[in-house]
């Protein structure tokens, strides 16, 4: 398997443009997570999905984001407008099972500047 | 507050030395505590697992070690080689939905030739 598979890996945009950032988990977990890392608050946790149900998007900061998992095999994750404090890294994991106890094995990264 | 902080923030080691990362949590109920290593510009990779029963993990030079009781972990590295040169995470699981992960901001080690 190619593993935990994101696109684009950078991206740079000006603020207001909407921005659509993609994964693709590994075939055959169920669970997939989206997170945003910076230097300032380190990693955190957005949403995640167990068998394409989003279950937990306390983490989403605002309404301005939004994330799907429309099949099993791919999910967005959609900033509208986007704003020059929403440059991070953002990145896709996905892991087998739903306990909590799985490993988790994250993507390559999108890196984000908003300008 | 649930909070895990990592210490040191940052650390440089000579090659095949050993050393050892630190995580204090105050995370309540407690599930499991992961640690995982970041490369520069790379997404994390797990290296160990612990639950609440387990004291000591390995995974080749990476040992984790969890006191439940005193709600410290550490991460020991044995005869450190150049690649370990990373971030290292710790991430507590607290009780509830698998979202409730907490993270420590990180160790970067750097080891010197």
């Amino acid at each position: 398997d190619a593993g935990v598979i994101q696109s684009p890996r950078h991206e740079v945009t000006e603020m207001g443009q909407e921005v659509t950032l993609r994964c693709k988990p590994i075939s055959g977990h169920n669970s997939l997570f989206w997170y945003r890392q910076t230097m300032m608050r380190g990693l955190e946790l957005l949403i995640y999905f167990n068998n394409n149900v989003p279950i937990d998007d306390s983490g989403m900061p605002e309404d301005r984001f939004s994330a799907k998992m429309p099949n099993a095999s791919f999910s967005t994750l959609k900033i509208q407008p986007s704003e020059p404090r929403d440059s991070a890294v953002y990145f896709c994991a996905s892991s087998l099972d739903s306990a909590g106890t799985d490993t988790q094995y994250f993507g390559p990264g999108t890196r984000l500047t908003v300008l | 507050k649930n909070q895990v902080e990592q210490s040191p923030q940052s650390l440089i080691i000579l090659e095949g030395k050993n050393c050892t990362l630190q995580c204090n949590y105050t995370v309540s109920p407690f599930s499991n505590l992961r640690w995982y290593k970041q490369d520069t510009g790379r997404g994390p990779v797990s290296l160990t697992i612990m639950t609440f029963s387990e004291n000591t993990k390995s995974n080749g030079r990476y040992t984790a070690t969890l006191d439940a009781d005193t709600k410290q972990s550490s991460l020991h590295i044995t005869a450190s080689q150049l690649s370990d040169s990373a971030s290292y995470i710790c991430v507590v699981k607290g009780g509830g939905s698998q979202g409730n992960l907490i993270f420590g901001k990180g160790t970067k080690l750097s080891v010197k030739p």
